[in-house]
């Protein structure tokens, strides 16, 4: 079985300020990772992914993640925030379920940027 | 350009129709999915095809059906069994294994 938990529906912040979007998830076996954001009425668009190696994950538009699997986390993070990424992130995690890999998704967290 | 399109992208119908939402790519995956977006309740898995003529049920399969007849179409029928049906439906595919998902622009059906 897998899940995925995102802590805060809503997550609020200034222009230029950190943006911290919490991720955390269960999986049986080796989890694949994901961030994907949705803006209005649009499919979703990958941000980053996690499969192996680093973990340290650069995506678009500047945000990045990290893999923590002690922690069974995966935080997305990104220095300084602009309006544009006012929007819907949600954390899915992939992990091989029978014979294929099954996505789970997490609830999602709306990030709302201040001027 | 290579993508996946969804129509109607707005649908209206009465309760006890059923209705079905089409979804076609041409990206030459193998694997489909479609997935029922509700405020607040993130994506969940309605059915997925990982080959023509085979496709298995998600978490709420329930009052939905699908086909998989040709590697490019997957459409989705929503019938009167479906308790509350009004919801954004998104398709995706994958080449296979733990790639990536890349989404339609979804089909917003609303039940008056």
């Amino acid at each position: 079985a897998q899940s995925v938990t995102q802590l805060g529906s809503h997550v609020s912040v200034s222009e230029g300020a950190l943006v911290l979007l919490r991720c955390n998830y269960s999986s049986s076996v080796p989890p694949y990772l994901f961030w994907y954001v949705q803006y209005p009425n649009q499919g979703l668009q990958l941000l980053l992914k996690y499969t192996t190696g680093a973990t340290l994950v650069k995506g678009i538009n500047g945000f990045e993640a990290e893999f923590k699997k002690s922690e069974t986390s995966f935080h997305l993070t990104k220095p300084s925030a602009h309006m544009s990424d006012a929007a819907e992130y949600f954390c899915a995690v992939s992990g091989r379920i029978g014979g294929s890999y099954i996505p789970t998704f997490g609830r999602g967290t709306s990030l709302i940027v201040h001027p | 350009d290579g993508g996946i399109t969804q129509s109607p992208k707005y649908l209206f119908r009465k309760e006890g129709q059923n209705v079905t939402l089409s979804c076609e790519q041409n990206l030459n995956h193998d694997a489909m999915y479609w997935y029922r977006q509700d405020p607040g309740q993130g994506l969940r898995l309605i059915y997925y095809s990982q080959i023509v003529n085979d496709f298995q049920k998600g978490d709420i399969a329930e009052g939905y059906s699908v086909s998989r007849e040709k590697k490019e179409s997957f459409p989705l029928t929503v019938t009167s069994a479906q308790k509350n049906p009004t919801a954004f439906y998104l398709c995706a595919t994958t080449t296979g294994g733990a790639n990536v998902l890349t989404f339609g622009a979804g089909s917003r059906l609303t039940v008056l």
